[in-house]
């Protein structure tokens, strides 16, 4: 199956800062998800994004499915932004292992 | 509120017991998932079901035991389970399977 492999694992940020977040897939893909996971365990959907750019508020993704990688945006960073950022490779119902973001104020 | 609701929310049962977990989902959505998420890994795919038809079973152990009555509802049946079960168990929906997917609050399962 296809491996999804999201770095980097850790990020701590002060409040106000930019970062981005990777995910690398080892095939192509039709279907790719980021999430947001609250500290309650819910999981957040963050964007749907096959392929391209989507904006939705201070987060952005990109999709470059030909390079086989999606990226996260997050833009001024806010307390409430932490937590476990995760991607999946939705065709295989296959998730990364996550990037634990934690944002100090 | 994603539209998917998941009861109960905590859950704590000994090794000898039977339980349910109990998945309802809102949004007319024809695929319904189980996944378990053990501390400090990756979620993992347990069950798919699209159509009320299984149609994914990753090797998950018979002391787990799903069962979809209809495309709302999904659960999971738990019998004899070990205390490496203890997990945040999350169920999905999409409207067809493969296709975006949302997700439950959890229940946070302990074995004792």
């Amino acid at each position: 199956g296809i491996q999804v492999e999201q770095s980097p694992p850790d990020l701590i940020l002060q409040e106000g800062a930019n970062s981005t977040l990777r995910c690398n897939f080892s095939d192509s893909v039709n279907n790719l998800q980021w999430f947001h996971q609250n500290p309650w365990g819910q999981l957040i959907n963050l964007f749907y994004i096959p392929s391209g750019t989507k904006q939705n508020g201070r987060l952005s993704a990109t999709t470059v499915a030909t390079e086989r990688y999606s990226l996260l945006y997050i833009s001024s960073s806010q307390t409430t932004d932490s937590g476990v950022y995760f991607c999946a490779v939705v065709d295989d119902m296959r998730f990364g292992a996550g990037t634990r973001l934690t944002v100090k104020p | 509120e994603t539209g998917v609701t998941q009861t109960p929310r905590h859950l704590v049962m000994g090794m000898t017991n039977k339980k349910s977990l109990k998945c309802e989902q809102h949004l007319g959505h024809n695929a319904m998932y189980w996944y378990k998420q053990s501390a400090k890994k990756p979620l993992e795919l347990m069950f798919v079901y699209n159509f009320k038809e299984q149609t994914e079973n990753n090797s998950v152990p018979s002391r787990f035991s799903p069962e979809c009555p209809n495309s709302s509802h999904l659960f999971l049946h738990l019998h004899t389970l070990q205390p490496e079960d203890s997990a945040l168990y999350l169920c999905a929906s999409s409207q067809y399977q493969n296709n975006e997917q949302f997700f439950g609050p959890g229940t946070r399962l302990t074995v004792l």
